[in-house]
């Protein structure tokens, strides 16, 4: 079965230094990745996703992952963090099954200091 | 807004009483999922619609919770006899079928209705 682990509950960083949210992941195939953001009182919104194209993806809001096969990862980066950046981050994979499930990671919650 | 919305967006109730709760995804999109999310938890799936056919269910999904999309519509959860065991952020997303059986479509998830059981 598919699952993803990340590797850090809480992040904190400065505003306008760089952003590493860390997330290995386990599979039997090559997987579909998705990077979910959660803002407290609203919805999960997708920041990105991979599918087998280039291994490097670019996401919204300056966000962007790197898919290492050789070391199970997909780790998220942005280059300077933003106030707003602070919330709930997924790793998330999609089941290799028909119906194709997402299977999230524990979360990552960001926080960003002035 | 992903356009999927949910209602309501809070319940409170208490516990042995029956709560159901509306999904309306993306007009087009003939896949819908049901995740549950528990405080500092990531969302956990409960039960897939492919139109109007229910296809897969969790084994989180214990003889209380049924779910139904008539006509390949609208979703509804139903809960019966609510533990505090429920007490829970429930989560509704949808996408479309993909016409290519191998690509993963990205699900829209809706605002969550946020039970709390007493």
């Amino acid at each position: 079965a598919q699952s993803v682990t990340q590797l850090d509950s809480h992040v904190s960083v400065s505003e306008g230094t760089p952003v590493l949210l860390r997330c290995n992941y386990s599979s039997s195939y090559s997987p579909s990745l998705f990077w979910y953001v959660q803002h407290p009182n609203k919805g999960l919104q997708l920041l990105l996703k991979y599918t087998s194209a280039a291994t490097l993806v670019k996401g919204i809001n300056g966000f962007e992952a790197e898919f290492k096969k050789s070391e199970t990862s997909f780790h998220l980066t942005k280059p300077s963090a933003h106030m707003s950046d602070a919330a709930e981050y997924f790793c998330v994979v999609s089941d290799d099954t028909g119906f194709q499930k997402l299977v999230f990671g524990t979360g990552t919650r960001l926080l960003v200091s002035p | 807004d992903t356009g999927v919305s949910q209602d309501p967006r809070h319940k409170i109730t208490k516990r042995g009483q029956n709560v159901t709760f509306r999904c309306d995804p993306i007009s087009e999109h003939n896949r819908l999922y049901w995740y549950r999310q528990t405080l500092g938890q990531g969302p956990e799936f409960l039960t897939y619609f492919q139109n109007e056919a229910q296809l897969e269910k969790s084994r989180l999904l214990s003889d209380r919770f049924s779910a139904e999309r008539p006509k390949g519509s609208f979703s509804t959860l139903e809960i019966q006899r609510t533990e505090q065991g429920d007490s829970a952020m429930y989560l509704c997303a949808s996408t479309l079928l993909p016409q290519v059986r191998s690509r993963v479509d990205t699900q829209y998830f809706g605002p969550g209705t946020r039970l709390t059981v007493l």
